[in-house]
């Protein structure tokens, strides 16, 4: 069974600081990998993917993906109130039938 | 508008009755499943479906039946609640296989089990 691990937090940074959530996963054949968000009370949506070394952005978020290291990382610039939320880190099982989520890094942006 | 949509989205129930909780996607998806959500323990998948007819078991379908006779229609069902099954479930779908890491979820439904 693949593992995914996330530190829970809260991680707190101030308004317009870069948020950096991590995510380390234990299957090194992995091979796609996702953040997805979720607000209080909410249900989580994807908002990046990632499937090659290196960095991948959109917008103000950045993943980052070291498969040597076997470690996943969601970097948000300019951080705003509104992305205080809990990240979950995703990584597919060996059959590629179901995501095996992280237990979530919660990021808590101050104004 | 595109969405997945879960039912009831509350309910509180009594330890042996048993549920449904119904989950309907409305975007031609072929690929469903079904997690549950726990403090501490994050997101577990309990039942997934590639297709019509087609359904598997994931990680915790312990308690838990499922079916999938219409594309859009993945229910959830517990034929003898426990307390122990009482969680935040969320109903997920994605277009296929190829794309199962991309999911859309339904709302939520929180169940109860006295």
């Amino acid at each position: 069974q693949k593992e995914v691990e996330q530190n829970s937090g809260p991680l707190s940074v101030p308004e317009g600081a870069i948020a950096s959530l991590n995510c380390t996963y234990s299957d090194r054949g992995s091979q796609s990998f996702f953040w997805y968000r979720q607000y209080s009370g909410k249900s989580p949506e994807l908002i990046m993917s990632i499937y090659s070394n290196g960095d991948k952005e959109d917008g103000r978020f950045t993943a980052q993906l070291n498969k040597a290291s076997q470690y996943v990382s969601l970097l948000i610039r300019d951080s705003q109130p509104s992305d205080s939320a809990t990240y979950l880190c995703a990584v597919f099982n060996q059959a590629g039938t179901a995501l095996i989520f992280g237990k979530g890094t919660t990021l808590s942006v101050s104004s | 508008e595109a969405q997945v949509t879960q039912n009831p989205r509350y309910l509180i129930t009594v330890t042996g009755k048993k549920l449904t909780v119904t989950c309907s996607q409305n975007m031609n998806h072929e690929y469903m499943s079904w997690y549950r959500q726990d403090p501490g323990l994050g997101l577990r998948q309990i039942y997934y479906s590639m297709n019509v007819e087609v359904t598997d078991k994931g990680d915790v379908p312990e308690g838990y039946k499922v079916s999938r006779k219409e594309k859009r229609n993945f229910p959830l069902i517990l034929e003898s609640p426990s307390p122990n099954q009482t969680s935040l479930y969320f109903c997920a779908s994605s277009l296929n296989r190829a794309n199962t890491g991309e999911l859309f979820f339904g709302e939520g439904s929180r169940l109860t089990v006295l």
